[in-house]
């Protein structure tokens, strides 16, 4: 069972253009929702997170949207950069982030010039 | 300050063989976490250690994966007779640990080990 449901797989955006990935979760207990970064041969580096007490956070080019009730959050990268090209992980836990992340599949960003 | 630190980067196993990765967490961190990941996949939980305590082993197969983290030392995963199927990256991280809504547990994770198994 997915805990953790990611879409788009892939996603090819022209530069200074917005990117939009989206995740929807079914464990309410969940109360950390960050999103992780990652480059070919790197670790995961985290980019942002929200917890739901909050509808909305950004952080220069980078703003998540948070939907509880429908339990869905969104990554929305503004003026997408070739250098924003990786692979971008939704995930969530619980207890404010003490326990394990359940991971999204991924998706893989490239920005084309 | 430095990161999380996991090693060997790559490491090349025959079938039955063992394999052991190594993790440091950063520096004032008390807990780590082992994540596996597949080609093409999502990182999966395996095992979430304090110093000298298991807290949660339940996404770690019950046969030849086994954990630890010393009081002194890395956190070692130990795969114990390797087969193909275990060939994957496999992911360190390592957090704080503190409570209430504004707490900074952020998991900051390592470059991983590339375990080949032949």
């Amino acid at each position: 069972q997915q805990q953790v449901k990611q879409s788009p797989q892939s996603l090819i955006v022209q530069k200074g253009g917005i990117s939009i990935i989206n995740c929807a979760y079914e464990n309410t207990a969940f109360d950390y929702f960050p999103w992780y970064q990652q480059f070919p041969g790197k670790g995961p580096a985290l980019l942002i997170a929200i917890r739901p007490d909050v509808s909305e956070k950004k952080e220069g080019r980078f703003t998540i949207s948070f939907n509880k009730s429908a339990k869905q959050f969104s990554l929305h990268i503004m003026d997408s950069q070739p250098g924003d090209s990786a692979t971008y992980f939704c995930a969530a836990s619980s207890n404010g982030g003490n326990t394990p992340l359940v991971f999204g599949k991924g998706t893989r960003l490239s920005v084309i010039a | 300050n430095a990161g999380v630190m996991q090693n060997p980067r790559h490491l090349v196993r025959r079938r039955g063989q063992e394999a052991r990765l190594r993790c440091s967490p950063m520096k004032g961190h008390s807990h780590v976490y082992w994540y596996r990941q597949l080609p093409e996949e999502g990182l999966k939980f395996m095992v979430y250690l304090q110093k000298e305590n298991i807290i949660d082993e339940s996404g770690m197969p019950k046969e030849r994966f086994s954990a630890e983290f010393p009081k002194e030392g890395p956190s070692i995963l130990r795969i114990q007779q390797v087969v193909r199927g275990d060939s994957a990256a496999y992911f360190c991280a390592s957090s704080p640990f503190s409570q209430g809504i504004s707490a900074k547990n952020i998991q900051y994770f390592g470059a991983g080990t590339r375990l080949s198994v032949l």
